[in-house]
């Protein structure tokens, strides 16, 4: 299995330009979130979704949005980059609750962006 | 909401015990996590406890929860320089989407 993957590792934007941040995984979660990273900050939740289909916001919605068309895709975008979306992006992906498992969060590498 | 708080940086000496602290303010967290971060990577789960525990230990880590106080600790004995690395407290709320809460990170610092 190849976990969860990212792409792309690193971006730079300017103002106002648009993009997607990519996340796959391929162990059949249904649970899969969007976080972002800031210096002593900790991980602030974007974006959740708890299968196909079904989205919700999370901590800082504003200024992104997801959709999830599949099992296995959650992609992330951004629909007018401003300087304060600069940050370190992470996907994670975990099983549903019914699963009687953890709820162990699976993280994928994270890509960097930067706003200029 | 809830909230995870954790002291931003800790320096200690190869060989020695670390100990990593955190609070937390959500009384009905069902499980309670340490994920750890290398540089440029994302983050893995180190050891979780169930919150009607008050001990777990796994090799070198021990993790000790008061419940009553809502402090959660990470120890880990004989601490090498691999072990540098941001250490994440994380609660599960209990619940629906039974959302998980991170904490700030302590970054861990250990000196040769």
């Amino acid at each position: 299995n190849a976990g969860v993957t990212q792409t792309p590792k690193f971006q730079v934007l300017k103002t106002g330009q648009s993009m997607t941040l990519q996340c796959a995984q391929d162990m059949n979660h249904e649970y899969m979130s969007w976080y972002r990273q800031d210096p002593g900050m900790g991980l602030r939740l974007i974006h959740y979704s708890v299968g196909a289909g079904i989205t919700d916001q999370g901590e800082v919605p504003n200024g992104y949005n997801v959709s999830r068309s599949t099992t296995e895709d959650f992609p992330l975008r951004l629909l007018s980059a401003a300087p304060s979306q600069t940050s370190v992006y992470f996907c994670a992906s975990s099983y549903s609750r019914s699963s009687g498992r953890i709820n162990e969060q699976f993280f994928g590498p994270g890509t960097r962006l930067t706003v200029l | 909401g809830e909230d995870v708080e954790q002291s931003l940086f800790l320096s200690v000496r190869e060989g020695d015990s670390s100990v990593i602290n955190c609070t937390y303010t959500d009384s009905s967290s069902t499980y309670l996590y340490w994920y750890k971060q290398e540089p440029g990577a994302g983050l893995q789960l180190l050891t979780y406890i169930f919150s009607n525990m008050d001990m777990k230990q796994d090799q070198r880590l021990t993790v000790l929860l008061n419940k009553k106080d809502k402090h959660l600790s990470l120890r880990i004995a004989d601490t090498q320089t691999g072990d540098s690395a941001i250490y994440f407290c994380a609660e599960k709320e209990s619940g629906g989407y039974q959302k998980v809460t991170f904490g700030t990170g302590t970054k861990l610092q250990v000196i040769p």
